[in-house]
């Protein structure tokens, strides 16, 4: 079974400082690799997802990731945080060959909080 | 505008008063799932289900119902809710099997 690791439980970063959320799983091949954003009060967002290809993948909000498959990780990068950024952030894995409903699993999420 | 609608957004109920978490995408898709949100333990899947009248347990099934009737609607039914049950329930949509789930707002649950 597929497994996610969020080793970051919270994280402080300054207004304009650059952003690394750490996202490790376990899956026997790759995986499909999800980052959502939470904020207060709302639902899920999907910020980006690596299927397969380039292993740099863009998302909305100037958002990046790398998937490093000898790692087994997918880390969520920006250059320069917004304070609009503070928000709960979870990676997620779907595994392709696990039958039918090819289920989400996430990681326990990393609670962003961004400093004037 | 496509989207997951969930109702109601909180509800505060009783130990052992039935009640039901309506779901309604409008995207036609068909995989539709249910998932708890609990405090240091992420998103965990509930139920899900491939299309209409087909229906299965994820991780923690245990005392949540679901029917599939309409390729849109997937409800969620707590028969005898319990305090354990109080959290953040979403329901989830996906156009197939291998692609991103679009999320509701979140249903607060709150069972005393």
């Amino acid at each position: 079974a597929q497994s996610v690791t969020q080793p970051d439980i919270h994280i402080t970063v300054s207004e304009g400082a650059s952003l690394e959320l750490r996202c490790n799983y376990s899956y026997g091949a790759t995986p499909y690799l999800f980052w959502y954003v939470q904020s207060p009060g709302q639902g899920l967002q999907l910020l980006l997802k690596y299927f397969s290809g380039d292993t740099l993948v863009q998302g909305i909000k100037g958002f990046e990731a790398e998937f490093k498959r000898s790692q087994s990780s997918f880390n969520l990068r920006k250059p320069s945080v917004h304070w609009s950024d503070a928000a709960e952030y979870f990676c997620a894995v779907g595994a392709p060959n696990t039958g039918t409903a090819s289920k989400l699993t996430f990681g326990t999420g990393t609670r962003l909080q961004v400093t004037l | 505008e496509a989207q997951v609608t969930q109702n109601p957004r909180y509800l505060i109920t009783v130990t052992g008063k039935k009640l039901t978490v309506t779901c309604s995408q409008n995207m036609n898709h068909e995989y539709m799932s249910w998932y708890r949100q609990d405090p240091g333990l992420g998103l965990r899947q509930i139920y899900y289900s491939m299309n209409v009248e087909v229906t299965d347990k994820g991780d923690v099934p245990e005392g949540y119902k679901v029917s599939r009737k309409e390729k849109r609607n997937f409800p969620l039914i707590l028969e005898s809710p319990s305090p354990n049950q109080t959290s953040l329930y979403f329901c989830a949509s996906k156009v197939k099997r291998n692609t991103e789930a679009f999320f509701g707002q979140g249903t607060r649950l709150t069972v005393v």
